[in-house]
């Protein structure tokens, strides 16, 4: 079964610090890779996606993510906070063998709450 | 453009209780998902509608059910409620590809469902 993974439940860092939020997935082939954030109250908006190509991907509001197939991971960084990117991240995965019949499913990790501290 | 719509913006029922949340999809969107998403977690897909058919369904019991109509807007009716229903309701539409690609699927605000 599909499942993705996200290790970090919530992270605390400094305004101007690099972050680092973890993703992992589990599937047989390679997935369709996206990050979304939701503010408080809000709905998830898309920072970045993945379907093929360069591994390193970038996205909106400085976020980048690189996809690393032995790893089954896509981790989210950003060099540098801003205090307004605090926030839940969540990492999802659309399976590529589900790209005809399941178009747009898309399975969820629990998410990883981001605290900036000023 | 006025993005993905829903209404209620909250919701407040008792345990039996039947609920209809309402969704409009983006402007160029035909297909319309839900989610739940419990307190804590991360979103749970429960089905996604596509020429006023439901085309996949996610691990939940047949009280969750749905329609589409033809101006792609889309409803999710909930029966025989039950305290764990609470959640934030969440719709997403996107454009149908005829899976040539899957693309983004864009998020409503959500509808927040309270269940005493």
């Amino acid at each position: 079964a599909q499942s993705v993974t996200q290790p970090d439940i919530h992270i605390t860092v400094s305004e101007g610090a690099s972050l680092e939020l973890r993703c992992n997935y589990s599937y047989g082939a390679t997935p369709y890779l996206f990050w979304y954030v939701q503010s408080p109250g809000q709905g998830l908006q898309l920072l970045l996606k993945y379907f093929s190509g360069d591994t390193l991907v970038q996205g909106i509001k400085g976020f980048e993510a690189e996809f690393k197939r032995s790893q089954s991971s896509f981790n989210l960084r950003k060099p540098s906070v801003h205090w307004s990117d605090a926030a839940e991240y969540f990492c999802a995965v659309a399976p590529a063998a589900d790209r005809g019949s399941t178009l747009g499913r898309l399975y969820f990790g629990r998410g990883t709450q981001l605290t900036v501290w000023p | 453009d006025a993005g993905v719509t829903q209404s209620p913006t909250h919701l407040i029922k008792t345990r039996g209780q039947q609920v209809t949340l309402r969704c409009s999809p983006k402007s160029g969107h035909d297909t319309v998902s839900w989610y739940q998403q419990a307190l804590g977690q991360g979103p749970q897909f429960i089905f996604q509608y596509y020429e006023e058919e439901e085309r996949q369904r996610g691990n939940f019991p047949d009280r969750f059910s749905g329609h589409q109509f033809p101006n792609y807007s889309s409803e999710l009716n909930v029966n025989a409620l039950l305290l764990g229903d609470s959640a934030l309701y969440l719709c997403a539409s996107s454009p149908d590809l005829s899976g040539r690609l899957i693309d983004e699927q864009f998020f409503g605000p959500g509808t927040r469902l309270t269940v005493l």
